[in-house]
């Protein structure tokens, strides 16, 4: 099977503006989570979303949302840039009543 | 919040050591706990997890141990090898309410031949 996809792999964005990115997980996984990876704070959980519902929230402000799709595939959305927003946005999706998570590749967003 | 605290957050071992990474948790009703290995511009790959019901498991040079009582876990490569060098992050989460792993801040180990 193929693994985790996102596009792009690579952003660069104005603080002030918006950015979608884009996760397509393994054939057949119904749930994908969203990581922000920064080198100060590691790894934070965004939120997950499971048959095109949200079902779990971390602790970031409103500005991050995001979206599934009847395909399983998701989106996040960042608005309002801002130069800290700048990591390794990870996602990653699991089977269904299994744990174990499989990462994607990372889009690494540039705020400047 | 469950917190998650990794301790060391860089280790240098001498090839064919052992090298061992611990965690705590907060959160008495976390129930799964995984390991993942980090290469450097590459994508977190789960190397080992246990669950809240078992005190150990192992897979080759690679083993987990975990204390629910005292809330800590522990990773343990033996015979580490070169290729072993990457960041580790263990984490946790409760299975019963989705997928929302809490990381550790990472382990850098760095294995020298």
């Amino acid at each position: 099977k193929a693994g985790v996809t996102q596009t792009p792999r690579y952003l660069i964005k104005t603080r002030g503006q918006q950015v979608t990115l884009s996760c397509s997980p393994i054939s057949g996984h119904r749930s994908v989570s969203w990581y922000q990876q920064t080198p100060g704070q590691g790894l934070q959980f965004l939120f997950e979303y499971f048959s095109e519902t949200q079902r779990n929230k971390g602790n970031f402000p409103g500005r991050f949302s995001g979206r599934q799709f009847s395909n399983s595939r998701s989106e996040m959305n960042v608005s309002t840039l801002e130069l800290g927003d700048s990591a390794l946005y990870l996602c990653a999706s699991s089977p269904d009543r299994v744990l174990e998570q499989y990462f994607g590749p990372g889009t690494r967003l540039t705020v400047t | 919040g469950e917190n998650v605290e990794q301790h060391p957050s860089t280790l240098s071992v001498q090839e064919g050591d052992s090298a061992v990474i611990k965690c705590t948790y907060s959160d008495s009703a976390s129930n799964y706990f995984p390991w993942y290995k980090q290469e450097l511009g590459k994508r977190p790959q789960l190397i080992i997890d246990i669950r809240s019901n078992v005190g150990e498991k192992k897979d080759q040079r690679i083993a987990v141990t975990l204390n629910k009582t005292a809330k800590h876990f522990s990773l343990h490569i033996t015979e580490t090898q070169p290729e072993d060098s990457a960041v580790y992050f263990c984490a946790a989460s409760r299975s019963n309410s989705g997928y929302a792993l809490n990381f550790g801040k990472g382990t850098s180990l760095l294995v020298t031949p």
